[in-house]
């Protein structure tokens, strides 16, 4: 059964500082997604790894996929206040067609001034 | 473009009532999604749907039903409702594939009393 943790649940930094959140899953999967999810609100895409050693970024937020340790990272360099939110990984646990996505415990990040 | 339409956005029912949230979307995407969210978690797969015609359960379906007759909807049905089916819904689509991200809706909310 593919299982995702997420750690740390919750962070709370200041603006201008680096910090990294972690996803490992237990079953081999190289479909991994990282989703935004404002409070009240539904959940907004932010970057899709598909490979092994991928990257992608967008401003302040960079994602990474390792397959053979089962890791994604989401670095966050120079946080401002607009970043605070909750963010969820999820790995695709099916074979073909579609997403059967098992999602972490979410991150919740707080980013004071 | 509205995307992802869920209705209702809140709801309370009293436990042994039915009733069916719907979910519709005007993006042409083949692929649905139900998942539910707890408190402090991450969203579990109800069920989803390939196409019209075409269903399957994901890691919770119990307690659920749905249907696929177009392309644009893929209500949940909720039979004798009970406390633990208090939680936000939230319906999401994809073209497909593992690039396609999925799109949410807005959630709805409900509590079994």
């Amino acid at each position: 059964e593919l299982k995702v943790e997420q750690n740390p649940l919750f962070l709370s930094m200041q603006e201008g500082k680096n910090y990294t959140i972690y996803c490992n899953y237990s079953t081999t999967s190289d479909r991994l997604y990282w989703y935004r999810q404002d409070p009240g609100k539904s959940l907004e895409s932010l970057f899709v790894l598909l490979s092994n050693r991928a990257v992608k970024q967008e401003g302040r937020l960079m994602a990474s996929l390792d397959t053979k340790a089962r890791l994604s990272t989401l670095h966050i360099t120079a946080a401002v206040h607009d970043l605070s939110a909750t963010y969820f990984c999820a790995v695709d646990g099916g074979l073909q067609g579609a997403q059967k996505l098992v999602f972490g415990q979410g991150t919740r990040l707080t980013i004071n001034p | 473009n509205a995307g992802v339409t869920q209705t209702p956005k809140f709801r309370i029912l009293k436990i042994g009532q039915s009733m069916t949230l719907q979910c519709t979307q005007d993006m042409n995407h083949n692929y649905m999604y139900w998942y539910r969210q707890d408190p402090g978690m991450g969203l579990k797969l109800i069920y989803y749907s390939v196409g019209a015609g075409i269903t399957d359960k994901g890691e919770v379906p119990n307690g659920y039903n749905v249907s696929r007759s177009t392309t644009e909807d893929f209500p949940l049905r909720l039979e004798l409702a009970a406390p633990s089916q208090t939680s936000v819904y939230f319906c999401a689509s994809s073209y497909g594939g593992p690039r396609s991200p999925l799109h949410f809706g807005n959630g709805t909310r409900l509590t079994v009393t």
